[in-house]
């Protein structure tokens, strides 16, 4: 089946500093990868998204490469904000007929950007 | 155009007690989906529906869970009778099957405690 693993948190930085979001998947033909993310009290919101391999999508400074023969996306930011705290989720859909629109998320890294 | 509304936000209840949980999508999505998100299991996907027809209800935990969508507007999720283990915040989300991916829009969740 289709599984998304992404590095267990939490995870703390201070401003300005580099961060990164490990993400691997398994999945069966080529899939749509996703990278959503939760502020405190809120929903889900996507956050960038890559339809194929080399992809690389990108949004408030956030950037991630669909890397087909490593099954990575990885998440990236050159320097964080405290704004940027929330709970990030990597997130695959299969590009398959009925489930196409079948969301499989990764557990949730929880970053928290002190000042 | 507004986003999913979801109702009630907070809804604290005691065992035995039937829970309502409802949600609108957004004007023209013709597909909706029920996540329960709890700290121990992340995001799970317990059921969704296009064009208000359930189409994979495979992770609804139980038979005390139910779902429906009488029409494109309006969906509930009503769980009786309730269990402690059912607290956990309870996401709507909709999607259109014309956008290039599976993108979802979220509700801001309903937190649901049972005592």
């Amino acid at each position: 089946g289709n599984s998304v693993t992404q590095m267990e948190g939490p995870v703390t930085l201070s401003e300005e500093a580099f961060l990164t979001i490990n993400c691997t998947y398994t999945a069966t033909g080529y899939p749509s990868l996703f990278w959503y993310v939760q502020y405190p009290g809120e929903g889900l919101q996507l956050l960038l998204k890559a339809t194929k391999a080399d992809d690389k999508g990108s949004n408030k400074g956030f950037e991630a490469t669909y890397r087909k023969e490593t099954t990575s996306f990885h998440l990236e930011k050159g320097s964080v904000q405290v704004s940027d705290s929330a709970v990030y989720f990597c997130a695959l859909t299969p590009n398959s007929g009925g489930s196409n629109y079948k969301l499989t998320f990764g557990k949730g890294t929880l970053l928290t950007v002190n000042p | 155009d507004a986003g999913v509304i979801q109702s009630p936000r907070h809804e604290v209840t005691e065992m035995g007690q039937e829970v309502t949980l409802r949600c609108k999508p957004i004007s023209g999505h013709d597909y909706l989906f029920w996540y329960r998100q709890t700290m121990m299991r992340g995001l799970e996907l317990l059921i969704y529906f296009n064009n208000n027809v359930p189409i994979d209800d495979s992770g609804m935990p139980e038979d005390r869970f139910s779902a429906k969508m009488p029409n494109a507007s309006f969906s509930t999720l009503k769980i009786q009778p309730s269990e402690p283990r059912d607290s956990a915040v309870y996401f709507c989300a909709s999607s259109f099957s014309e956008s290039d991916t599976g993108e979802l829009f979220f509700g801001e969740g309903s937190r649901l405690t049972v005592l």
